[in-house]
């Protein structure tokens, strides 16, 4: 039973290039989250979605960040003309309900972009 | 009112010590605190969480205590060893809610032969 799976593990990025991250929720699972780990830093909550639709994008930051999770394929998290504060390892987690205690969710082992 | 204040930053115990690291929190609608476990390079996974309603909660070595009135809960690990050497993360979330956490900055723990 494969976990959360989250490609590329490893990305190197020009400033103002283009970023794409992806993540396969566990099988079963319709709902995804992605958190962002700043060096140093606690996960900060980024975006929930569910199949085809975004429900709390409170966490994204308002310019060139894009997320979507659609109906076949895997969760996409989108950074576009990224700079160097955009270098950060991205988590992605899953669960197979909208609501939970918190141990509903399991993580992927992330995706480290780094900007040079 | 949303942040989770953890500390120390870092710690370091000889083996079998005992480790605390500490956290506290201002929003009193959080009634759910996991404590997750992160090795370097590696994805956070969920060690062991409570609810406000107890005070105290055991798995293993691990012991997680919470004081309501204080809104500060604690990790304490049990007769540490070499392989517990990780980041540790508390957080906070709302049960009746969708799983958006909210984590303290993290801990990380070294513990020496």
């Amino acid at each position: 039973n494969a976990g959360v799976m989250q490609n590329p593990r490893h990305l190197v990025r020009r400033r103002g290039q283009e970023a794409r991250l992806r993540c396969s929720p566990m099988k079963g699972h319709s709902h995804v989250y992605w958190y962002r780990q700043l060096p140093e830093e606690g996960l900060k909550f980024m975006v929930y979605l569910q199949k085809e639709n975004i429900i709390d994008e409170s966490g994204m930051p308002k310019e060139r960040f894009s997320a979507e999770f659609p109906k076949e394929g895997p969760s996409i998290l989108r950074i576009q003309q990224v700079v160097r504060g955009d270098s950060a390892a991205y988590f992605c987690a899953s669960s197979p309900y909208g609501t939970g205690n918190g141990n509903t969710i399991y993580f992927g082992e992330g995706s480290w972009l780094t900007v040079v | 009112q949303q942040q989770v204040k953890q500390s120390p930053q870092s710690l370091i115990v000889q083996k079998g010590g005992i480790p605390i690291i500490n956290c506290a929190y201002e929003n009193t609608a959080f009634d759910y605190f996991p404590w997750y476990q992160q090795f370097p390079g590696k994805g956070p996974a969920l060690l062991i969480a409570i609810r406000p309603d107890v005070s105290e909660k055991k798995e293993g070595r691990f012991t997680i205590s919470f004081n309501k009135s204080a809104k500060q809960f604690s990790l304490h690990i049990m007769d540490s060893q070499p392989g517990d050497s990780a980041t540790y993360f508390c957080a906070a979330t709302f049960s009746g809610g969708y799983n958006k956490l909210i984590f303290g900055a993290g801990t990380r723990l070294a513990v020496h032969p």
